[in-house]
């Protein structure tokens, strides 16, 4: 069984605060690791794939890094705004035997205060 | 167009109905996925097609019957489904397979199922 576990459940902030949560993953047959941000009653929303030990991605205010040889991804979000409240995703493929499957963790609900 | 499109948005169906979710894309990926969410859950890969073949079935009841007429839509026929069966069914796709590749999924909105 392959348990994708992301930590907090749920965060709180105020407009301007920096935040960062966490996925955790097996390191084992490491392929990819994603990262969805799905804002309510739309569709969940690509924002990183990373595939190596070390990466870090960027995209405006949000960034992502990864650690395949421990096990995590941190992602990070610069001055909160309002329009950052979405349910943040990661998801992990691994390498053979398990094409195709992209396992999802529970997800880290957050709501930035104006 | 990078949308990929879910109706409809809202289903309510007895157990003894039959219907059908339709997904449809236009940005020529050729695999194709349904999830299955319930509240508080990750989404959970039900079926994942790729160059319309059913490349994966994750032992999904056969009361839930996929179907992938072309490369643009993707179909998932309901039949005598349980209460237990509501949740939000999820469409995805990518230009190629994930695993083994670093392909990101594109999703659609959503299909919010109740059975009664």
């Amino acid at each position: 069984i392959l348990n994708v576990e992301q930590s907090p459940q749920s965060l709180h902030v105020q407009e301007g605060d920096s935040t960062n949560f966490t996925c955790s993953f097996p390191s084992s047959n490491f392929y990819a690791l994603h990262w969805y941000r799905w804002e309510t009653a739309k569709s969940p929303e690509a924002l990183f794939v990373m595939t190596l030990n070390g990466d870090e991605k960027k995209k405006g205010r949000i960034s992502a890094t990864l650690n395949t040889k421990e096990g995590y991804s941190y992602l990070y979000i610069k001055g909160s705004q309002p329009e950052d409240s979405a349910t943040y995703l990661c998801a992990l493929t691994k390498g053979s035997g398990n094409t195709g499957k992209l396992i999802f963790g529970q997800g880290t609900t957050l709501q930035v205060k104006p | 167009d990078t949308e990929v499109t879910q109706t409809p948005k809202h289903l309510v169906m007895g157990m003894t109905n039959k219907k059908s979710l339709k997904c449809e894309q236009h940005m020529g990926h050729r695999a194709m996925y349904w999830y299955k969410q319930k509240a508080k859950k990750p989404p959970e890969l039900m079926f994942v097609y790729s160059y319309e073949k059913l490349s994966i079935n994750e032992s999904v009841p056969s009361r839930f019957s996929p179907e992938c007429p072309n490369s643009s839509l993707l179909n998932l026929h309901l039949h005598a489904l349980q209460p237990e069966d509501s949740a939000l069914y999820l469409c995805a796709s990518s230009r190629l397979q994930t695993g083994g590749t670093n392909e990101k999924l594109f999703f659609g909105s959503g299909t919010q199922l109740s059975v009664l």
